[in-house]
């Protein structure tokens, strides 16, 4: 069964940094380009950022937002994806979702992990 | 802020159609970019409904369908049931912004 787990979420004050994990189970990762995409409480999803498999590179693309605050890295060894989140706004506050990127399906975002909550607050 | 708009909410009764618009500009749907939906029951993370515009993944209902045309998409739901009563994004690639960009989001209401 293809799985994504999340972890790593918490409550952090403004200007601190967080580290989440995703791992991934029941498909071959080392192949897979991987997103993280965020939902504030109440909000819509947005798009947070991209790492693409290894033999394409294994480059990063991020959302205005959080570009040269937030690093997306990936361990093909432990079939696991990180979100490094630097220099926290309260406006970061929401559920963070990895999903995998599926080129047989046009890029969409086919698998979703559970999501893990991040509340940055004083 | 989103990029792809969508109505913020649509309903209908049970067994009626309802159609459910994201419409883009000529960075992203209408530079040819693929569109996919997604629905997103209450408490639970989004699901891929429909990918590449019109195309179910296994196991969706084929109540549920898609469609493209120029800077626009649409998804429609026939023969209501209330199982589809959630929120509904869809999702595209922008040139300009250089990354991926959801809709606003719709939720559909049975009534």
């Amino acid at each position: 069964e293809v799985q994504l787990v999340e972890s790593g979420g918490g409550l952090v004050k403004p200007g601190g940094s967080l580290r989440l994990s995703c791992a991934a189970s029941g498909f071959t990762f080392y192949y897979a380009w991987m997103n993280w995409v965020r939902q504030p409480p109440g909000k819509g999803l947005e798009w947070v950022g991209r790492i693409k498999a290894k033999a394409d590179g294994a480059t990063t693309d991020y959302a205005a937002p959080v570009k040269g605050r937030f690093a997306i890295s990936r361990d093909d060894s432990k079939n696991t994806l990180y979100l490094q989140m630097n220099s926290l706004k309260t406006e970061d506050t929401a559920v963070y979702y990895c999903t995998t990127d599926d080129d047989d399906s046009g890029r969409a975002l086919n698998v979703w992990g559970q999501g893990t909550m991040v509340t940055v607050s004083s | 802020q989103s990029v792809l708009t969508q109505p913020p909410s649509v309903s209908g009764a049970p067994g009626q159609r309802v159609t459910i618009s994201c419409t883009g500009s000529s960075s992203n749907i209408g530079a040819g970019y693929d569109v996919h939906w997604y629905q997103q029951l209450p408490g639970t993370a989004p699901k891929l409904l429909i990918y590449a515009a019109s195309n179910r993944p296994s196991g969706v209902p084929d109540r549920f369908s898609g469609s493209k045309s120029g800077t626009s998409a649409s998804l429609a739901i026939t023969g209501l049931q209330a199982e589809d009563e959630a929120d509904y994004y869809c999702q595209s690639y922008d040139s300009r912004l250089s990354g991926y960009v959801f809709g606003t989001g719709t939720k559909v209401t049975v009534l």
